[in-house]
């Protein structure tokens, strides 16, 4: 399979835990996107990478997430000290640079927080 | 900025019936648009993509879209309605670094 993947699928952690989620692109797309989808509503952008740079971050982000990308291959979002507000789909996108790539996305990540 | 506007939350077909689902935006530059749809459990697709090119753009599935600047719309379409058409859709613009700005979404209903 060539597409996106995103591990785990689905977490369930308690309030104050940490996770990390990660994601795996197209192997030949130098871009890779952070959603995030809460129920009823479309995905929001959180932050993007080109290679290894993080080149922007929404201020939907605190500064309990933190997302990397090292060697500009898979990355990993991490949110430390949960809350119940957390608790959404997470979804990664990968596609290359240029003013109208498609942007192909992974099956996403639920959280949970309890 | 770029918004998205998805006129309907919830759009119920008979199957063989044509498909509407509405979108306007609003972008400081010419924008990029997309349509992408969201089955339960599975990840988002794209249906297809608008970038300056022809106005009416066709895409997979018998979907097509026709973007109307004086009317800022883009407006998805499909002659025939099937079963497995029942889905999620979002209508997407492109801001200028490429980050997708999504709409609410609208929740697509096939009758059978």
């Amino acid at each position: 399979d060539t597409g996106v993947s995103q591990d785990p699928r689905h977490k369930i952690t308690k309030r104050g835990q940490n996770v990390t989620f990660r994601c795996d692109p197209i192997s030949e797309h130098n871009r890779l996107y952070w959603y995030r989808q809460t129920l009823g509503q479309g995905p929001e952008f959180l932050t993007y990478f080109q290679n290894e740079a993080q080149l922007e971050k929404s201020r939907l982000l605190s500064d309990r997430f933190s997302a990397e990308r090292p060697k500009g291959s898979f990355s990993t979002l991490e949110i430390q000290r949960t809350e119940q507000g957390d608790s959404a789909m997470y979804l990664c996108a990968s596609g290359s640079s240029g003013r109208t790539d498609t942007q192909y996305f992974g099956p996403g990540t639920r959280l949970t927080v309890l | 900025a770029q918004s998205v506007t998805q006129l309907d939350s919830h759009v119920s077909v008979s199957e063989g019936t044509p498909v509407l689902l509405r979108c306007n935006y609003s972008s400081s530059y010419s924008p990029s648009l997309f349509w992408y749809v969201q089955h339960p459990n599975k990840g988002l697709q794209l249906l297809l993509k608008y970038t300056s090119a022809a106005t009416l753009v066709k895409g997979i599935n018998g979907f097509e879209a026709e973007f109307k600047k004086s009317e800022t719309s883009f407006h998805l379409t499909k002659p025939s309605a099937h079963m497995s058409d029942a889905a999620e859709y979002f209508c997407v613009v492109s801001d200028p670094r490429n980050k997708l700005v999504f709409g609410a979404g609208t929740i697509l209903r096939v009758k059978s």
